[in-house]
């Protein structure tokens, strides 16, 4: 069965840089793109970007155009997502989904980043 | 980008009951690349409809989409307990992809 399975919650300081791994299995990795989504506490849902699994290519929301990268690693099936120069409204539950053409079918866990002094 | 408005912010229905949730986009949605998601307390969002109409792998056929262009509709024909949650409407006809603000579906 298809399972994201995403690292666990961190705690960063405004300023520093948090990476989460999402772990794909049950599937032809490469066969789909990876979206990142975020949900700040009591919010709404936020796409920051997109990640193609076959080639690399990414799609970021133009508001984190310069903070966020995304990569993937096929030899483990593993997409990454790092944020730089956190700031407290980064703080969020961050999601991988797997994307097919923008709709994100299989979900992970969810990744609690906490940004705070 | 374009900008989805879901109403009402909160329906307050009673299981048996039809739900109907709206979703307006301040642009014409290409090729109607419209989705809804159901979100429940502590969990990841879990895809219902997309293409509009389309019913996800294993969603129930209470649930339906329709619409085009800028006005779409997610319905719930009989409500059953468990569909009390938080639905998002997701556009991905254009870049960046949108989600509407969410409409709340809870316990009359």
């Amino acid at each position: 069965q298809v399972q994201l399975v995403q690292s666990g919650a961190e705690v960063k300081k405004p300023g520093a840089s948090v990476k989460v791994s999402c772990k794909a299995s049950g599937y032809t990795f490469t066969s789909y793109g990876i979206s990142w989504v975020r949900q700040a506490p009591g919010q709404g849902l936020e796409w920051m970007g997109w990640i193609s699994a076959y080639n690399g290519n990414t799609n970021y929301a133009q508001k984190l155009q310069g903070r966020v990268t995304m990569t993937t690693d096929t030899s483990t099936s593993t997409a990454y997502m790092e944020l730089r120069s956190l700031r407290s409204d980064d703080t969020a539950v961050y999601y991988c989904a797997r994307d097919l053409l923008g709709t994100h079918d299989y979900w992970g866990q969810g990744t609690l980043v906490t940004v705070s002094s | 980008e374009i900008v989805l408005t879901q109403s009402p912010a909160t329906l307050s229905l009673s299981p048996g009951e039809r739900a109907t949730l709206s979703c307006g986009a301040s642009q014409s949605v290409s090729s109607s690349y419209l989705a809804w998601y159901q979100q429940k307390p502590g969990l990841a969002p879990r895809l219902l409809i997309y293409d509009a109409s389309s019913r996800a792998t294993g969603i129930p056929d209470r649930f339906s989409g329709s619409g085009s262009g800028t006005d779409f509709t997610l319905t719930i024909s009989r409500l059953e307990p468990e569909d009390f949650a938080v639905y998002y409407c997701q556009q991905y006809g254009s870049s960046p992809i949108t989600f509407g603000q969410g409409t709340r579906l809870e316990i009359k």
